[in-house]
């Protein structure tokens, strides 16, 4: 099992291009969650899906992010018109089960520089 | 409002002296709480928590509900253990985890 996947490991933009994460979760896995972490800050949860589901999205900013986690396929988390604040890792976790005592495993994350 | 606080950004402690890593969360219900550890070119990896109340690579953590910390502990430090410290918190009936700033622990020889 090669453990929860993300890619690209670097990505870089300019300011308005769009960016795509793409996160494909542990095998058997059908939960993913989102994690953004800013220059010295701790990870900042953004979204929590389910196959073809959003649970919670508390975390997500309300304009140019997005997320899906198609029935086929990696999740993605959608980045539109980046700016200079996008700029930070982003970590994609996934588990096996629903539920706050189910371990989250966590892929190497993808760093994303805005130019 | 849930919230994790790491009050060091990074301790440095010499090989074979105890280790502890401060952790106090802020939550009015029953947590469940985390240390996650990142050691230098590897991914995020959960170390510990609090419900297996197990001993994982030296390393121990009481939740103490009255002063609402979760602290990281290890006797004698080894090289090894010099990494990133995440302590994380997941509220009752809630999926995601809050995690805190995180502490950076480098060993000196």
């Amino acid at each position: 099992n090669a453990g929860v996947m993300q890619n690209p490991r670097h990505l870089v933009r300019r300011r308005g291009q769009e960016a795509r994460l793409r996160c494909s979760p542990m095998k058997g896995h059908s939960h993913v969650y989102w994690y953004r972490q800013l220059p010295e800050e701790g990870l900042k949860f953004m979204v929590y899906l389910q196959k073809e589901n959003i649970i919670d999205e508390s975390g997500m900013p309300k304009e140019r992010f997005s997320a899906e986690f198609p029935k086929e396929g990696p999740s993605i988390l959608r980045i539109q018109q980046v700016v200079r604040g996008d700029s930070a890792a982003y970590f994609c976790a996934s588990s096996l089960e629903q539920g706050r005592f189910q371990p989250q495993h966590f892929g190497d994350g993808t760093r994303l520089s805005i130019l | 409002a849930q919230r994790v606080t790491q009050p060091e950004k990074l301790l440095s402690v010499f090989k074979g002296a105890p280790v502890e890593l401060k952790c106090n969360y802020s939550y009015s219900g029953s947590p469940e709480l985390f240390w996650y550890v990142q050691y230098s070119r590897q991914r995020l990896q959960l170390l510990l928590r609090h419900i297996s109340r197990e001993s994982i690579k030296g390393f121990t953590a009481d939740l103490n509900k009255g002063e609402t910390s979760f602290h990281l502990k290890k006797p004698f430090a080894q090289e090894e253990d010099s990494a990133m410290y995440y302590c994380a918190l997941s509220a009752h009936r809630d999926d995601k985890i809050i995690f805190g700033k995180g502490t950076r622990l480098h060993i000196l020889p």
